[in-house]
């Protein structure tokens, strides 16, 4: 069985500031991790994903994401908010051997002006 | 390249009217996937197409009925809609194999009275 978990339904951040968004997962094996971002009556985009070797991996729009194996964690974040990242950010896991991602409940961050 | 469309954006149904929800994909991915996605709860699998020719269930199937009509184009069908059916649903294509990500459609809102 696989699963993720997103902490914390809302996120609020001022524009400029570093934000965090927490994605921690549980799999049987070698986790394949995503980031999604879904503006608001839109359909999901990719941002990014580990798969294997670095654990600081960088993505679309200058997010980055670090994977834990230890803490089982995959979290998103950016050195500098803008209020254009203001959009609700999906974490997803796949374990090596399993045919379907599951998602998390989703995260809606909020950057203030 | 239009990537990933769904037809229709919006559909109310009445309990126990029937619909086909189509999805086209420009890609030339082999995978293909139906989900829907319900405040709180995420995005959760409703079938999947590893490859033109099969289909198979994923975590909420029941009420559902799938056709991978060729490599483009694969539909859902509610033969026989439900008002717990009132979601947002969203096709998805992806490259075969476990490690890619998975490319989005804008969605249709189904409302089912």
């Amino acid at each position: 069985a696989q699963s993720v978990a997103q902490p914390e339904d809302q996120v609020n951040v001022a524009e400029g500031n570093p934000l965090t968004v927490k994605c921690t997962y549980s799999v049987s094996g070698n986790p394949y991790l995503f980031w999604y971002v879904q503006y608001p009556n839109r359909g999901l985009q990719f941002l990014l994903k580990y798969i294997t070797g670095d654990n600081l991996v960088k993505g679309s729009y200058g997010f980055e994401a670090e994977f834990n194996k230890s803490q089982t964690s995959f979290h998103l974040k950016k050195p500098s908010a803008l209020v254009s990242d203001s959009a609700l950010y999906f974490c997803a896991v796949r374990a090596g051997s399993a045919r379907q991602l599951t998602f998390g409940s989703g995260t809606q961050l909020t950057v203030l002006p | 390249n239009a990537g990933v469309t769904q037809t229709p954006k919006f559909q109310v149904l009445k309990t126990g009217q029937s619909m086909t929800l189509q999805c086209a994909q420009d890609m030339n991915h082999n995978s293909m996937y139906w989900y829907r996605q319900d405040p709180g709860m995420g995005l959760r699998l409703i079938y999947y197409s590893a490859s033109e020719g099969t289909t198979d269930k994923g975590e909420v199937p029941n009420g559902y009925n799938v056709s991978r009509l060729n490599k483009r184009e694969f539909s859902l069908r509610l033969e026989s809609a439900a008002p717990s059916q009132t979601s947002v649903y969203f096709c998805a294509s992806s490259e075969a194999g476990t490690v890619h990500e998975q490319y989005f459609g804008p969605g249709t809102r189904l409302t089912v009275t």
